[in-house]
């Protein structure tokens, strides 16, 4: 296993496009986490998935926002009708979820750009 | 809602020196996680060092350790014998409950040589 994947790793898009990115987490892990990330700020929390459940949505999660984790392998994140506020980079993380054993690894992330 | 703070935006720190970012939280809960992750330009984020709040000793991966003041809600991050890969951007995380995890905004560390 070489950790948590993301694709693509870069995605420019025109205003108003749809867009879906993808996140396969280590096998192992039950949970898997999306996040968003810009420029010199923290990573702000969007959904997380135990299995195939989706348990949280933040506010920041939009209606254009939509995710899902079909049969608790793999992930995806779309994101509908694209604005430029949209641009950021998309952090995917999964963790085993246990107490022991508390703490994410994280992909290297899927940079977006809305033009 | 909980809430963690890194008053600290920018750090610098000379080569083999020891330098101290700062970070403190907001929670009503006792029984949380605490971590710091590494970020260096364009790469992935990296665990450096956790702290689980129910444990009053303080954690320590080699060269990096914490000084975890509980009733203060400080969980501050020594890095000794600064090297230049340590230049990074640096985040305090807090988590409770096996929760998702609440980010601050960071603090930048340039290591001179």
């Amino acid at each position: 296993d070489t950790g948590v994947s993301q694709d693509p790793r870069h995605k420019i898009t025109k205003r108003g496009q749809n867009v879906t990115f993808r996140c396969d987490p280590i096998s192992e892990h039950n949970r898997l986490y999306w996040y968003r990330q810009t420029l010199g700020q923290g990573p702000e929390f969007l959904t997380y998935f135990q299995n195939e459940a989706q348990l949280e949505k933040s506010r920041l999660l939009s209606d254009r926002f939509s995710a899902e984790r079909p049969k608790g392998s793999f992930s995806t994140l779309e994101i509908q009708r694209t604005e430029q506020g949209d641009s950021a980079m998309y952090l995917c993380a999964s963790s085993a979820g246990d107490r022991d054993n508390y703490g994410y690894t994280f992909g290297s992330g899927t940079r977006l750009t809305v033009v | 809602a909980q809430t963690v703070t890194q008053s600290q935006p920018e750090m610098s720190v000379q080569e083999a020196e020891t330098v101290t970012l700062s970070c403190t939280y907001d929670t009503s809960e006792s029984d949380y996680y605490l971590f710091w992750y590494k970020q260096p330009p364009s790469r992935q984020m990296i665990l450096v060092i956790r702290q689980e709040a129910y444990k009053q000793q303080n954690a320590t991966e080699n060269r990096f350790s914490v000084n975890f003041q509980k009733a203060a809600k400080s969980f501050s991050l020594k890095i000794s014998d600064s090297q230049l890969g340590d230049a990074a951007m640096y985040f305090c995380a807090y988590a409770y409950n096996n929760n998702d995890m609440r980010f601050g905004a960071g603090t930048r560390l340039t290591v001179k040589p």
